[in-house]
């Protein structure tokens, strides 16, 4: 049984520091990942993807992949409360194929202004 | 392209009654995905096709679900009969080979009493 895990939150930031999200995943044969960020009442869209160990940076937002550790983090810098969300860890198979895709639970942002 | 177009929004319908989602993709994508959103379980994956072909529904529930896609514009996903613990918010996600990522309609959310 694949398994990603995240902590439910909710996290809360003042406006402006940095927001720090974790997901851990039980797969080693995972290669896609990616971060998804859902409002309330509404669709999962796509922030982030990342394929390889390292850093991957988009704006104020980094992705961080350790696959040794089994562990994705986002990185957001100069939080919002227009950032206040859900965000979704998603971890697939292969490259490019949505189809493995198992997703978290979600974390929970909440950015005070 | 409008995006991934689901209806209806909402749906109420009574225990033991049919109930029809239906999902038209984003033109030009081929693989089609089904999901369930519950605050318990997540976003679960139920089905996906590939070019209008069925190849995973490991994650139906049970024998009252069923979907189908007649062609590449239109799927539907159905569950006779209904049951409370039916009661989630339901996506259709569309994506072409390649990509990397999933477009998500604005799902149905639905309620059985």
């Amino acid at each position: 049984q694949k398994e990603v895990e995240q902590n439910s939150g909710p996290l809360s930031v003042p406006e402006g520091a940095i927001a720090s999200l974790n997901c851990t995943y039980s797969d080693r044969g995972s290669q896609s990942f990616f971060w998804y960020r859902q409002y309330s009442g509404k669709s999962p869209e796509l922030i982030m993807f990342i394929y390889s160990n390292g850093d991957k940076e988009d704006g104020r937002f980094t992705a961080q992949l350790n696959k040794a550790s089994q562990y994705v983090s986002l990185l957001i810098r100069d939080s919002q409360p227009s950032d206040s969300a859900t965000y979704l860890c998603a971890v697939g198979g292969y490259y490019s194929g949505y189809s493995t895709l198992t997703f978290g639970k979600g974390t929970m942002l909440l950015v005070s202004p | 392209d409008a995006g991934v177009i689901q209806s209806p929004r909402h749906e109420v319908t009574e225990m033991g009654q049919e109930v029809t989602l239906r999902c038209k993709p984003i033109s030009g994508h081929d693989y089609l995905f089904w999901y369930r959103q519950t605050m318990m379980r997540g976003l679960e994956l139920l089905i996906y096709f590939n070019n209008n072909v069925p190849i995973d529904d490991s994650g139906m529930p049970e024998d009252r679900f069923s979907a189908k896609m007649p062609n590449a514009s239109f799927s539907t996903l159905k569950i006779q009969p209904s049951e409370p613990r039916d009661s989630a918010v339901y996506f259709c996600a569309s994506s072409r080979t390649g990509g990397t990522e999933a477009f998500f309609g604005q799902g149905t959310r639905l309620t059985v009493v």
